[in-house]
């Protein structure tokens, strides 16, 4: 299996633009997740979806930002207008269940998307 | 929200040295993970603990579930240069529905 495959690896725009970045889940996993990582904060929880419905979008900094799984094979984290403070690298993750509730489920991580954003 | 406090926040040791990172909590937490992440990667899973008191090992590393369930620590024994990272641990609440919260991260250097 590829993995959870993203992209772009690496984006840089302008403060005010529209940024999508998008992500390919593990074949079969019914859980997706989107993190931010910053020094600051850390790894956070931004929203993750159960068979392609969004769940729990409580860690959305804002109206800027929102994401779709249209399908069970595709999802998208939608920024816009960017800002500077948006800069981070976010990662995708897929699990078949909810991580944790069951003996030897792992989260599966994608390489992340370095965000820049000028 | 929830938060769980990871320490120290980085670390530098000679290769050969063992290594002990720990992530406490004031919630109670059902399942702790603990996670390495390489440079330009994401993270990838170490050791899962699912009952208070586990002790579990993988190869030189050994993590433990805390008795009260909020706390669990990760060792690294004969630390070698590839153990070069950021260590995260991450913890499941006690309650339905919530997804996986992480600490922020422990970086370990090591010089050969």
């Amino acid at each position: 299996d590829a993995g959870v495959i993203q992209s772009p690896r690496h984006e840089v725009t302008e403060m005010g633009q529209e940024v999508t970045l998008r992500c390919k889940p593990i074949s079969g996993h019914d859980y997706l997740f989107w993190y931010r990582q910053t020094m600051m904060r850390g790894l956070e929880l931004l929203i993750y979806f159960n068979n392609n419905v969004p769940i729990d979008d409580s860690g959305m900094p804002e109206d800027r930002f929102s994401a779709k799984m249209p399908n069970a094979s595709f999802s998208t984290l939608k920024i816009q207008p960017s800002e500077p403070r948006d800069s981070a690298v976010y990662f995708c993750a897929s699990s078949f269940s909810l991580p944790g509730t069951a003996t030897n489920e792992k989260l599966f991580f994608g390489s992340g998307t370095q965000l820049s954003v000028l | 929200g929830q938060q769980l406090n990871q320490s120290p926040q980085s670390m530098f040791i000679q290769e050969g040295e063992d290594v002990s990172m720990n992530c406490t909590s004031s919630s109670i937490f059902n399942t702790w993970l603990w996670y390495k992440q390489d440079p330009g990667e994401g993270p990838v899973l170490l050791i899962a603990l699912y009952k208070a008191g586990e002790l579990t090992s993988n190869g030189r590393l050994t993590a433990q579930f805390g008795i009260t369930r909020k706390d669990s620590f990760l060792n690294i024994s004969a630390s070698i240069p590839s153990d070069v990272g950021i260590y995260f641990c991450a913890g499941y609440l006690l309650q339905a529905g919530t997804a996986l919260i992480f600490g922020k991260g422990t970086t370990l250097s090591v010089s050969s």
